[in-house]
């Protein structure tokens, strides 16, 4: 299966900072790769498809950036309602789909 | 509007078996490539079962042999059959509708609220 390692796992950060979240492919996976955001006790939100593609009235503050193994999600500045786990999930080997274990943004 | 809606979550003991329901509306099940992740207790995501639109079903080897995934189009209803329940298999469940691009998950981009699944003695 292809492994998907996010870095960091935990991020503390303040509102207006620009924040970036990295996940990496065990193997290229071309532009495959979807972005979520989830609150506390929700289901996911998808935000970024096909690695930079902005989900529908998802805020253009977000943007996703990358290619074959190495990707970003970038928030260019953090609002309070920003504050939540980032999941990245790769879709190239389909029906096999894995995530990323999770980046939890804090406030600082 | 598009919603879907979990049912069926229950705390179960070891060996036993329960069925978990996604009720859609806003869309046609029958129509789309649907999908259930689970979430075990602050753990993160496990997609588990994937049903093509065409009928055709995939399961994570974690799941394989012991889950079913089906759907009733005249329900416009999703299923996930449980069968010798385990403790690992402890987790909030949320189906999800599958976006497929070329063949290829693009995201998911609906999902229930999630349902509780409890497999304990």
């Amino acid at each position: 299966d292809i492994q998907m390692t996010q870095s960091p796992s935990s991020l503390s950060a303040s509102v207006g900072d620009r924040v970036t979240i990295t996940c990496r492919a065990s193997q290229s996976i071309n532009n495959f790769l979807n972005w979520y955001q989830q609150k506390p006790g929700k289901a996911p939100k998808l935000l970024i498809y096909a690695a930079s593609s902005l989900q529908s009235g998802v805020p253009s503050r977000f943007s996703g950036h990358g290619s074959g193994t190495d990707f970003t999600l970038t928030i260019s500045s953090l609002q309070p309602e920003d504050f939540a786990t980032y999941y990245c999930q790769q879709g190239y080997s389909t029906p096999t789909i894995t995530f990323g274990q999770g980046t939890r943004l804090e406030i600082k | 509007e598009v919603q879907l809606v979990e049912s069926g979550g229950d705390l179960v003991q070891p060996g036993g078996s329960l069925r978990l329901s996604c009720a859609a509306s806003g869309f046609i099940v029958g129509s789309n490539s649907m999908s259930w992740v689970r979430q075990a207790p602050g753990r993160g995501l496990e997609s588990i079962s994937l049903i093509y639109s065409g009928g055709n079903t995939f399961y994570a080897d974690s799941v394989k042999a012991r889950f079913s995934i089906s759907r009733d189009n005249s329900k416009n209803t999703l299923y996930l059959q449980m069968n010798s329940l385990r403790a690992e298999d402890t987790a909030v469940y949320y189906c999800a509708r599958a976006l497929l691009h070329f063949g290829v998950v693009s995201g998911f981009d609906y999902w229930g609220q999630g349902i509780l699944v409890t497999v304990s003695s």
